[in-house]
């Protein structure tokens, strides 16, 4: 069965400090991945995607995610965090040609102004 | 604004009652999927309908039941309300029927508190 683990929480960070969030997923066979951002009060927001192709992939609001499809990652990145980046993160999978998109438990993001 | 509209956005109720929460997805898109958000679960699929037919169920309790119409709106029904049904529903919309490649967009949930 498919499954996607985000190991880090919470995490706390200070403006213009670096972000790395993990994600791994369980799936022997092609997936789509996708991350998701969750603003304070709001819905889920997509930040980016990969489905093939260049496995490093560019969202909105400078971030960036890397598929490596050896360690069945998908980490997101973003150089230097802004107090606005505050949110919960959510990393998917969905296996092509299934219907079904598994999301991960979420990280909480806050950053310190 | 993700096209997705959900109704009511907030709603409480007793428990052993029962609710209905409603979606339109976005225009064209023929995909609805139903999600519950709660602290202790996290992201929970719960069904998955296409063009009026169910595709997919997860973590969907008996209790709950869902359908999409005609006009692809689509409404959950969930009945014998317990206490550890209070949690954010989501429902999400998608163009295509799963198919690879396929990005689903959020509505803003319907906030359900069971007292």
């Amino acid at each position: 069965a498919q499954s996607v683990s985000q190991h880090n929480h919470h995490v706390i960070l200070s403006e213009a400090a670096s972000l790395e969030l993990g994600c791994n997923y369980s799936y022997g066979g092609t997936v789509n991945l996708f991350w998701y951002v969750q603003y304070p009060g709001q819905h889920l927001q997509l930040l980016l995607k990969y489905f093939s192709g260049d496995p490093l992939v560019k969202g909105i609001k400078g971030f960036e995610a890397e598929f490596i499809k050896s360690k069945f990652s998908f980490n997101l990145r973003k150089p230097s965090v802004q107090w606005s980046d505050t949110a919960e993160y959510f990393c998917a999978v969905n296996a092509q040609g299934t219907y079904k998109y598994i999301f991960g438990t979420g990280t909480r993001l806050k950053v310190l102004a | 604004d993700s096209g997705v509209t959900q109704t009511p956005k907030h709603l409480i109720t007793a428990t052993g009652q029962r609710v209905t929460l409603r979606c339109s997805p976005r225009s064209g898109d023929l995909s609805v999927y139903w999600y519950q958000q709660s602290l202790d679960q996290g992201l929970q699929f719960l069904i998955q309908y296409y063009n009026g037919e169910e595709r997919a169920k997860g973590n969907i309790l008996e209790r709950f039941s869902a359908q999409q119409f005609p006009d692809l709106h689509s409404e959950l029904n969930l009945s014998s309300l317990e206490l550890g049904d209070s949690a954010l529903y989501f429902c999400a919309s998608s163009a295509l029927q799963g198919r690879s490649g396929n990005t689903i967009y959020f509505g803003e949930g319907s906030w359900l508190t069971v007292v």
